[in-house]
């Protein structure tokens, strides 16, 4: 069936540091793939996202960019700041089915 | 309302005792999910509604989880005979099948004493 993999955290990094949280993924079809941010004593909330192949999705400075040959959905930020710090979920859905699937979140700390 | 809407917020439950726990999704989506967070942990699957289809219930962990949805609207997902481990945030999210983006609302922490 499908799932998602992501890297165990936590992940602790100084402030200004280049992030990369490492996502991959099992879809037996076409699936869209989305990172989720959850702030502490928030919900979550949609991050990024990208829907076909080679897709690149960005916002607040994250970038992830949906790779179908390595099945890898892949976080990136060139600075992490103080207040990035969070929980980040990668996810999937697949469109036929419209179901979302979750990896298990990565902590990410960031020190000033 | 402009997101989705859970209540209450908080639970606290003596074990043994029943809870219903709301979902309101934002209207007009078809598609509503429940999932579990325990402490520290990622999200766990419970139950998925799409339209008028029947629920995918694969991921209710036992038979005390048992959940409805009236049409496209509210959700109430209702735990009987609560356990200790059935303390976690529960959190629901809907979403428009066409879109495939799921909203989550803020969640409900139940705590089981």
């Amino acid at each position: 069936g499908d799932s998602v993999t992501q890297m165990e955290g936590p992940v602790t990094l100084s402030e200004e540091a280049f992030l990369t949280i490492n996502c991959t993924y099992t879809a037996t079809g076409y699936p869209s793939l989305f990172w989720y941010v959850q702030y502490p004593g928030e919900g979550l909330q949609l991050l990024l996202k990208a829907t076909k192949a080679d897709d690149k999705g960005s916002n607040k400075g994250f970038e992830a960019t949906y790779r179908k040959e390595t099945t890898s959905f892949h976080l990136e930020k060139g600075s992490v700041q103080v207040s990035d710090s969070a929980v980040y979920f990668c996810a999937l859905s697949d469109i036929g089915f419209n179901k979302f699937y979750f990896g298990s979140g990565t902590k990410l700390n960031v020190k000033p | 309302g402009a997101g989705v809407s859970q209540s209450p917020s908080n639970k606290v439950t003596e074990k043994g005792k029943d809870v219903e726990l709301r979902c309101d999704p934002i209207s007009g989506h078809t598609a509503l999910y429940w999932y579990r967070q325990r402490l520290g942990q990622g999200l766990e699957f419970l139950i998925y509604f799409q339209g008028n289809s029947a629920p995918d219930k694969s991921g209710l962990p036992s038979d005390r989880f048992s959940a409805e949805r009236t049409g496209e609207s509210v959700s109430t997902l209702t735990i009987q005979r609560t356990q200790q481990e059935d303390s976690a945030v529960y959190l629901c999210a809907s979403s428009l099948r066409q879109s495939a983006e799921a909203f989550f609302g803020q969640g409900t922490r139940l705590t089981v004493v």
